[in-house]
């Protein structure tokens, strides 16, 4: 089966801790994304990578760091700096940089205790 | 002014209805339109994607692209319970980042 997973499904993060969150396709896309995902607010953009070992800040990059030096595997890490963490976070790829269609994993569910 | 306006709804429609749901944007450079289903706590699922102008469909589904007046649109026709879900516009100028601009999606429900 080709796709997304994300991992966990659900992650909780105490004061200034930083946690991981997975991202793995098997669909031989060049390019990966994370979103945040608030009520209301839509999808926002945190960073994307269009190549391996290449990432670009997207429009809420701060308090967020990424890798990509797997073509199959853009981890994103949550940092302490991230103050309003709470969210529901998505990855997702693409063929190639510049394709219309991105498709998405299944989302983490990140709250804070 | 937000680049992508989507009305958040909620949307309530018996079974069986024609649903219209819609987004305008602003950005007239805009390409490449999409619109995705999003189930409660699931991932957004691709249902329909465009390019320029036109209308395209798929099965019970319709997009339809009007650049002259920056707006969109996506019909369900026959809807059932199942279409229950967030249904998310999504659209690109594309270029070497393809960063996509979401609007903010409309909850539909589907009264049996």
């Amino acid at each position: 089966d080709g796709g997304i997973t994300q991992s966990p499904k659900y992650l909780f993060r105490k004061e200034g801790q930083n946690v991981t969150l997975s991202c793995e396709q098997n669909l031989n896309h060049d390019a990966m994304y994370w979103y945040r995902q608030d009520p209301g607010q839509g999808l926002r953009l945190i960073y994307y990578s269009q190549i391996v070992n290449d990432f670009q800040k997207g429009d809420i990059a701060e308090g967020y760091s990424v890798s990509r030096e797997k073509k199959e595997s853009f981890p994103l890490t949550v940092t302490s700096a991230q103050k309003n963490p709470t969210a529901f976070y998505l990855c997702a790829s693409s063929l190639r940089p510049d394709a219309g269609t991105q498709y998405f994993g299944p989302g983490t569910r990140l709250l804070v205790l | 002014q937000k680049e992508v306006e989507q009305d958040p709804g909620p949307l309530s429609v018996p079974e069986g209805a024609i649903v219209s749901l819609n987004c305008t944007y602003s950005n007239s450079a805009f390409q490449y339109f999409m619109w995705y289903r999003q189930y409660s706590r699931k991932g957004p699922e691709l249902l329909m994607y465009t390019y320029s102008s036109g209308n395209k469909e798929d099965g019970r589904f319709t997009a339809q692209v009007d650049k002259s007046s920056k707006y969109i649109s996506l019909f369900i026709r026959d809807s059932q319970p199942s279409d229950s879900a967030t249904y998310l516009c999504a659209m690109s100028d594309i270029g070497a980042t393809n960063k996509l601009i979401f609007g903010t999606g409309t909850l539909l429900a589907v009264q049996p």
